[in-house]
């Protein structure tokens, strides 16, 4: 199985300053359809988890774009440009390349300094 | 507006089974892929199964295979996970939804919680 690596795992942030997440799978992301399935989720205290960025860099319907997918290969990172309050919670990364199993990183928990 | 709506999750003792629902609207179920995603109390996300729109296809992670069944019934709008031989580590919100390869659509019920007690 894929193993996705979170880091770092705890993030406090100021308002308005940037924040960054990397994510590295065990093995590389890249599909015999030349697409990279590598989606990152954010999921607010309380709630259900939800989609923002699906195959490395595309922005989900309705996600600000302060959200920002990049990478490639074995190494991603998710970069929000000025952090807001809501964007409180735990973020995770998933690959859906080498499935099943689809495998999640450990999250990582932002919060305000 | 598209929604997943999960139902099922109860109080059980270890050993015993659980059938959860989920009913689905908003979008063309049949030709969506179902996925079950659990959630420990304070933990990450954990994939359980996957089931194709027609059912021919279906998945199961290691940990739940032999003791979980997925299913669907298109006419209801509905996929289904029965549990059988629950353990203490599988309390847990389960959550039913698309999307998680990032090639289609991403939707998430609202979780339902299964509560394991020995």
């Amino acid at each position: 199985d894929v193993v996705m690596t979170q880091s770092p795992l705890s993030l406090p942030v100021t308002l308005g300053q940037p924040a960054s997440i990397s994510c590295r799978s065990s093995q590389s992301l890249v599909y015999s359809d030349g697409n990279t399935y590598l989606n990152w989720f954010h999921q607010r205290p309380g709630q259900s988890p939800r989609r923002l960025i699906y195959k490395v860099s595309n922005r989900d319907s309705g996600v600000p774009d302060r959200f920002s997918g990049s990478g490639s290969g074995t190494d991603f990172t998710l970069k929000i440009s000025r952090v807001e309050a809501e964007d409180v919670g735990v973020f995770y990364c998933i690959q859906g390349t080498h499935w099943p199993p689809f495998t999640f990183g450990q999250g990582t928990k932002l919060e305000i300094k | 507006e598209v929604q997943l709506v999960e139902s099922g999750g109860n109080l059980v003792q270890t050993g015993g089974s659980l059938r959860l629902s989920c009913e689905a609207s908003g979008f063309i179920f049949s030709t969506y892929g179902m996925n079950w995603v659990r959630q420990a109390p304070g933990k990450g996300l954990e994939w359980l199964s996957y089931i194709s729109g027609g059912s021919v296809t279906i998945y199961y992670a290691d940990s739940v295979k032999g003791r979980f069944t997925i299913s669907r019934d298109n006419t209801k709008n509905s996929v289904y996970l029965q549990m059988n031989s629950l353990r203490v580590g599988d309390t847990a919100v389960y959550y039913c939804v698309t999307g998680l390869k990032g090639a289609r659509e991403n939707y998430w019920g609202q979780g339902t919680l299964v509560t394991v007690s020995s």
